[in-house]
């Protein structure tokens, strides 16, 4: 399995605008998580999915944020309209069924909002 | 809600040195604590993952070691190298939400 695949790597867009981040999940995980990390308050948890459903988005810091998992393989988070203060790097992780069971992250999307 | 500690912020040791990172966590109710590496603009990786019931788990150079009761995880690495630099993070899961601490910074000086 080539992991959990997050896409683009890189996105810079002028404030006002629409940003969709997408995850693709290792095949089976049944959990998903949403995370953004910045350096002033390091990995914040925004969302989670067990089997496709959101479990607990309390997390996500605005109206403006939003996360869907339409099936088991794909996952998007998106914020519209984008504001510079959402500049930062956001991870995408999944894991197996069960409580515990290892986390893989993917790559992370920079995101850069000017 | 979970707050995730880690001591040091950042830690600088010669090679061939031993150290211990140190993670606290406030909610002793947990299903398990991870700890993760991160290199400079990666993803994070999975190093060691304690369940609530282990004391310890170890793997090669890294042990990492889990009291539950007081809120503490450490994580021990024998004979460091520079290959070792990078952060260090914690996670801790309860109630299928995982938390992470900020992290410690590793340099390992050849």
């Amino acid at each position: 399995d080539a992991g959990v695949i997050q896409s683009p790597r890189h996105e810079v867009t002028e404030m006002g605008q629409e940003v969709t981040l997408r995850c693709k999940p290792i095949s089976g995980h049944n959990s998903l998580f949403w995370y953004r990390q910045t350096m002033m308050r390091g990995l914040e948890l925004l969302i989670y999915f067990n089997n496709n459903v959101p479990i607990d988005d309390s997390g996500m810091p605005e109206d403006r944020f939003s996360a869907k998992m339409p099936n088991a393989s794909f996952s998007t988070l998106k914020i519209q309209p984008s504001e510079p203060r959402d500049s930062a790097v956001y991870f995408c992780a999944s894991r197996l069924p069960g409580a515990n069971t290892e986390a893989f992250f993917g790559q992370g999307t920079r995101l850069t909002v000017v | 809600k979970q707050e995730v500690t880690q001591i040091p912020a950042a830690l600088s040791v010669p090679e061939g040195e031993n150290l211990v990172l140190n993670c606290s966590f406030t909610d002793s109710a947990i299903y398990n604590l991870q700890w993760f590496r991160q290199d400079p603009g990666k993803g994070l990786t999975s190093l060691l993952l304690i369940q609530s019931s282990q004391r310890e788990q170890t793997s090669g150079r890294l042990n990492a070691s889990l009291d539950k009761s007081s809120g503490r995880s450490t994580l021990y690495i024998a004979a460091s190298q520079p290959g070792d630099s990078a952060t260090y993070l914690c996670a801790v899961e309860d109630n299928n939400d995982m938390r992470f601490g900020a992290g410690t910074r590793l340099t390992v000086k050849p």
